[in-house]
């Protein structure tokens, strides 16, 4: 089973919504968690990082961690077709430089 | 922006041979990864390079060996390639302790 699980799978949304992501972790003393996006044949690419407790906002996209709860978010406001993509979330525990990816949510956004 | 490159972009190879994917880096980062992504599960870390010399094992190390004869290269090798480790093959650089990490545009192998 992977350290690292999100939810949902996939997920279809109209312009304009609020999409939100999930991801679960089951190290606790794991001390950086990121989101990446991988659009269609493309590379994965680095989105939002997080290292403590709380919220993060940048632009649309907001991220919140809760470590008690092993939980991590990604929240996307007014999403836009252009934000189809599979979503990757990650957490390095800080054994050694590794990083530990999900299984990934594939967006749809439609316009 | 950092810059990661693969070769090469398309690989077929047959069941048995020995495939080699190259990886070069620009940026000078200390550490390279190698990960596969396969439908459903993400991306998988093969083998991973804390700097010229250095290899670790990563989460699925078997079937793989790994080489980085410097700072800017670092390769995968499947010594007897199988159908099952069809897929596609990322290289990423990155630096500090594992965050932020560069990713190459991908290798997709097929073993027949």
């Amino acid at each position: 089973q992977q350290k690292v699980q999100q939810s949902p799978e996939s997920l279809i949304v109209p312009e304009g919504a609020m999409t939100s992501l999930n991801c679960t972790f089951s190290d606790s003393a794991s001390q950086y968690f990121a989101w990446y996006r991988q659009h269609s044949g493309k590379a994965p690419k680095a989105l939002m990082s997080i290292f403590s407790n709380g919220e993060k906002e940048e632009g649309r996209f907001t991220i919140h961690l809760n470590k008690a709860s092993l939980h991590f978010s990604l929240h996307i406001r007014d999403s836009q077709p252009s934000d189809s993509a599979l979503y990757l979330c990650a957490e390095n525990n800080n054994a050694g430089a590794k990083l530990t990816f999900g299984g990934g949510t594939r967006l749809t956004v439609r316009p | 922006e950092a810059a990661v490159t693969q070769s090469p972009r398309n690989k077929v190879a047959v069941t048995g041979g020995k495939v080699t994917l190259s990886c070069n880096q620009t940026n000078n980062h200390n550490n390279m990864y190698w990960y596969r992504q396969d439908t459903g599960h993400g991306l998988r870390l093969i083998h991973y390079s804390y700097g010229a010399g250095s290899t670790e094992k990563g989460d699925i190390p078997d079937g793989y060996k790994a080489s980085r004869p410097s700072q800017e290269n670092f390769s995968l090798i499947l010594e007897l390639a199988t159908p099952s480790q069809t897929s596609v093959y990322f290289c990423a650089s990155g630096d500090r302790g594992g965050e932020r990490l560069f990713f190459g545009h991908g290798t997709k192998l097929s073993v027949l």
